[in-house]
């Protein structure tokens, strides 16, 4: 019962346009939101992050958008560089619970 | 200040042969955690340390895994007899005692049971 979902697998965009990667959960108790991105033979790198009690945080051309009540994440890379391509994996913590729970991740390719 | 270091890197074993993998987390971070990505699925979370004691084990699979951070510095865990489907990459990952949002993560050891 996967309680993190990134429906889908890859995504393939032009250099300079933007990236949206999208992440859906289902339990309502998760009340921080992270993104990591991992290159291949490297383990995950934390990206950036929101709490449940914001609906945007924003550095630099990252910005992830939370909506609570569509049980909804999502990452904006604005402009996509070539050296954003890797898998992104959006997890969750939830209440005094340090363990992360992820979704299955997303193959970013940014063309040049 | 150096980072996670997992070792080894690459482990290829025979069903039924012992695997022991290491993780050496961030100097000072109390908080250690394994992982484990098994191929096209989600990385998994299998348990947590502060310090030298367990204070998560739910994710692991079975007692055949056994897991240890003794003097609360590096960590172990050990695969006894390994199957097929222990197969996978296995992180480990530490955290500031102070910081409770960012885990940092090593670069994995692949293990392949044969």
């Amino acid at each position: 019962d996967q309680q993190v979902k990134q429906n889908s697998p890859s995504l393939s965009v032009q250099e300079g346009r933007i990236s949206i990667l999208n992440c859906d959960y289902t339990n309502s108790m998760f009340d921080y939101f992270l993104w990591y991105k991992k290159y291949p033979a490297e383990g995950p790198t934390f990206l950036i992050s929101i709490s449940s009690i914001k609906d945007k945080n924003e550095d630099g051309r990252f910005t992830v958008f939370l909506n609570k009540s569509a049980k909804h994440l999502s990452l904006h890379i604005v402009p996509s560089q070539p050296g954003d391509s890797a898998v992104y994996f959006c997890a969750v913590l939830g209440g005094s619970n340090y363990k992360l729970t992820f979704g299955k991740g997303t193959l970013l390719t940014v063309n040049p | 200040e150096a980072g996670v270091t997992q070792f080894p890197s690459h482990s290829v074993i025979e069903k039924g042969q012992t695997v022991t993998l290491r993780c050496d987390p961030i100097s000072g971070h109390d908080n250690l955690y394994w992982y484990r990505r098994v191929m096209g699925k989600e990385i998994k979370f299998l348990l947590h340390f502060v310090k030298e004691s367990k204070q998560d084990e739910s994710g692991m699979p079975n007692n055949r895994f056994l897991a240890e951070r003794t003097g609360g510095t590096y960590s172990t865990l050990k695969v006894q007899p390994a199957e097929l489907e222990d197969s996978g990459v296995y992180f480990c990952a530490s955290q500031d005692r102070a910081n409770t949002d960012t885990q940092y993560f090593g670069p994995g050891t692949r293990l392949t049971v044969l």
